[in-house]
């Protein structure tokens, strides 16, 4: 059974930095990309950043500069290191699986940040 | 970038109804759309991928159609676990991933 499991999550004052991590298993993690899709308190889907099997990596204009996603293929886990964290990164963060062209088959359950002072 | 709009923002309609859903891009796109569902407090699941292709798995009360820049989503027969909110997401070789703004149906 595929599960993906963030952790990480938290309260972080503006200006701060927060690390997520998801944890992988039921499939063969180093041969799929992954993305980080994000949603604020009563709003929609963003997509965050996504990195390749290979570690090429994507970032969303709104977080370019500050995050970066990175991957360990030994640990079956995939990261999100979150700098000059603000108020409007403020959101349940999930980790998914991509499959051909991107689209997200699993998903985590979610990881809440906030950013507030 | 390409922008997804979707259509209604939302929707009212009881259970045995026929719902359809409108995604429309700002270019063209060829078939690299998907669509989610998301129930309150829960991840989005996937329904359809590349415009018309349902996920394993799915009821087949779902349907995916549309090429370009026009796309819809229909439930033929609503259910009562449809009742949830969608997005269609613009697929590609590469990122940005780009999410329309979400269409919540709701019990009449």
């Amino acid at each position: 059974e595929v599960q993906l499991v963030e952790s990480g999550g938290g309260l972080v004052k503006p200006g701060g930095s927060l690390r997520l991590s998801c944890v992988a298993s039921g499939f063969t993690f180093s041969s799929y990309s992954m993305n980080w899709v994000r949603q604020a308190p009563g709003k929609g889907l963003e997509w965050v950043s996504s990195i390749t099997t290979d570690s090429y990596i994507y970032h969303a204009d709104s977080v370019k500069g500050r995050f970066t996603i990175s991957r360990d293929n030994a640990k079956n886990s995939l990261d999100l290191q979150m700098n000059s964290l603000r108020a409007e990164d403020t959101a349940v963060y999930y980790c998914a699986r991509a499959r051909s062209n991107w689209y997200s088959d699993y998903w985590g359950q979610g990881t809440l940040v906030t950013v507030s002072s | 970038d390409i922008q997804l709009t979707q259509s209604p923002s939302f929707l009212s309609a009881s259970v045995g109804d026929r719902v359809t859903i409108t995604c429309r891009a700002s270019q063209g796109i060829g078939s690299y759309l998907a669509w989610y569902q998301q129930k309150p407090g829960k991840a989005p699941k996937l329904l359809i991928y590349s415009a018309s292709t349902l996920q394993s798995g799915v009821p087949t009360r779902f349907s995916g159609r549309g090429s370009g820049t026009e796309f819809t989503l229909t439930i033929s027969s609503l259910q009562p676990e449809d009742f949830a909110t969608y997005y269609c997401q613009l697929l590609n070789t590469y990122p940005p991933l780009t999410f329309g703004g979400g269409t919540k149906v709701e019990i009449k």
